[in-house]
Order: structure tokens, then C-alpha cells, then sequence
């Protein structure tokens, strides 16, 4: 599988209740990148990893996410106690050089995102 | 906080009409970006423009980026039903998306 991968690609679940989400991205991508994506709206930017580099977090809505990065491997995004208004589509993506100032040297490849309900 | 403006938020054509979406913000971007997202699906890098006033053509599609580098045009000739899907712009610094237009082509 050449592309960016996701799992679950559904999750429903009941408010209050913590989730994981899981990225893996394209072999040898330096860059990571998760955003929310809200029914019928555009990509709302969430967290970025660049190598061994601290994240760059100042897009996460509130405390109760969070997310990791193993090296330059799987990353996975956590939301914990879940609340209604977080039910959307979870999209991550990576790119070969990273650097959000870089955007024309900056192809991201999505994966088909996780779509997560919360009841 | 520096937003992207695409408008119009929803278009609905026949097959064969030309079409133009916008993307528009007051800031200034140093480059911007057009992505192509089908339902079920994650988004698809189209086209980057960096330089002001720049036009890049992709078979029907024309993008064009403001002299001033603060909107930005995607124009389709001749729309087909395939070219359905949400069409997103984004612009760096900071790295931020529009909310989209979400583009039907009827046959």
C-alpha cells in the first residue's frame, strides 16, 4: 500500500467515553499532519509533526486532545471524554519535506480519514 | 486569525458550462494551494501557486493567484459530471484551508 492509511475508517461511540485514532503515513515522510473536518465544512487544522521536531499543537480545540508520533512513523490522536460536538471526520496527512512555511514544496497526501460519531 | 473566503459555498450545473469558484482572504499568502476531496475520500492536491498573478492550466481546469497574493481563482471549461467533488484552497503562512465549494456537475 503506497498511500496514507487510517483505522478505524467509523467510530461511534457514546459521549464521555476516550477514543483513538490511528495514521499511518507514507514510508519515508518527514511531515504529519491531522485536521477535523465537520460535516459540510472545509479542514480545520489540528496537530503537525515534523521529524524529531516538537509538535506544532496550536491548532488542538482543547485539552482533551492529543496525539503522538512514534520517530517518523504511525501517529495516533487521542480525544478524551468525548463530547457531541466532536463528531466529524478525522483527516491526516503526510508530506516528503514538512514545513508549514514550505507549502509549494509541501504536497500533502490524505489518507480517507476516520469518521467519528459521538451519541 | 487569517481566513480563506471560497464562495460560492455550493454550485449546481449542467454538463458543458463553464464555472468559476473563488478563494479570497485579506492577508497575504506565500503560496496557495487547490485541492479536489470526493465524498468518502481524503483531499487531492490539484495545483500550488506561489508567484503573484501567476496561471497555471490543468487540462479544463485554470487557476490563477492575485497579483497582491491574497485570493485566488479556479475556473473549469466545459464541466463534466467527474469534476464533482469539494473543491478547498490553502494558504501559507499560517497553514489554513477554506471551508470549500462543494462543486455538482449534472448530465
Amino acid at each position: 500500500g503506497a498511500g496514507v492509511s487510517q483505522s478505524p475508517s467509523n467510530k461511534v461511540t457514546e459521549k464521555g467515553k476516550d477514543v483513538e485514532l490511528r495514521c499511518d503515513p507514507i514510508s519515508g515522510h518527514t511531515a504529519l499532519y491531522w485536521y477535523r473536518q465537520r460535516l459540510g465544512q472545509g479542514l480545520e487544522f489540528l496537530i503537525y509533526f515534523q521529524g524529531n521536531s516538537a509538535p506544532d499543537k496550536s491548532g488542538l480545540p482543547s485539552d482533551r486532545f492529543s496525539a503522538e508520533r512514534t520517530g517518523e512513523s504511525v501517529s495516533t490522536l487521542t480525544i478524551q471524554r468525548t463530547q457531541q460536538e466532536d463528531s466529524a471526520v478525522y483527516l491526516c496527512a503526510s508530506s516528503p519535506l514538512g514545513g508549514t512555511l514550505i507549502l509549494s514544496k509541501n504536497e500533502q497526501f490524505f489518507g480517507p480519514g476516520t469518521r467519528l460519531t459521538v451519541l | 486569525t487569517q481566513l480563506l473566503e471560497q464562495s460560492p459555498q455550493f454550485l449546481s450545473i449542467q454538463e458543458g458550462e463553464n464555472l468559476t469558484v473563488y478563494c479570497n482572504s485579506s492577508s497575504v499568502f506565500s503560496s496557495l494551494q487547490w485541492y479536489r476531496q470526493e465524498p468518502g475520500e481524503g483531499p487531492v492536491l490539484l495545483v500550488t501557486v506561489v508567484t503573484g498573478g501567476e496561471v497555471k492550466k490543468l487540462k479544463r481546469l485554470t487557476f490563477q493567484f492575485g497579483d497582491a497574493r491574497k485570493d485566488s481563482s479556479l475556473h473549469i471549461t466545459a464541466a463534466q459530471p467527474g469534476d464533482t467533488g469539494l473543491y478547498l484552497c490553502a494558504g501559507v503562512p499560517p497553514l489554513v484551508f477554506g471551508k470549500g465549494t462543494r462543486l455538482s456537475v449534472i448530465a
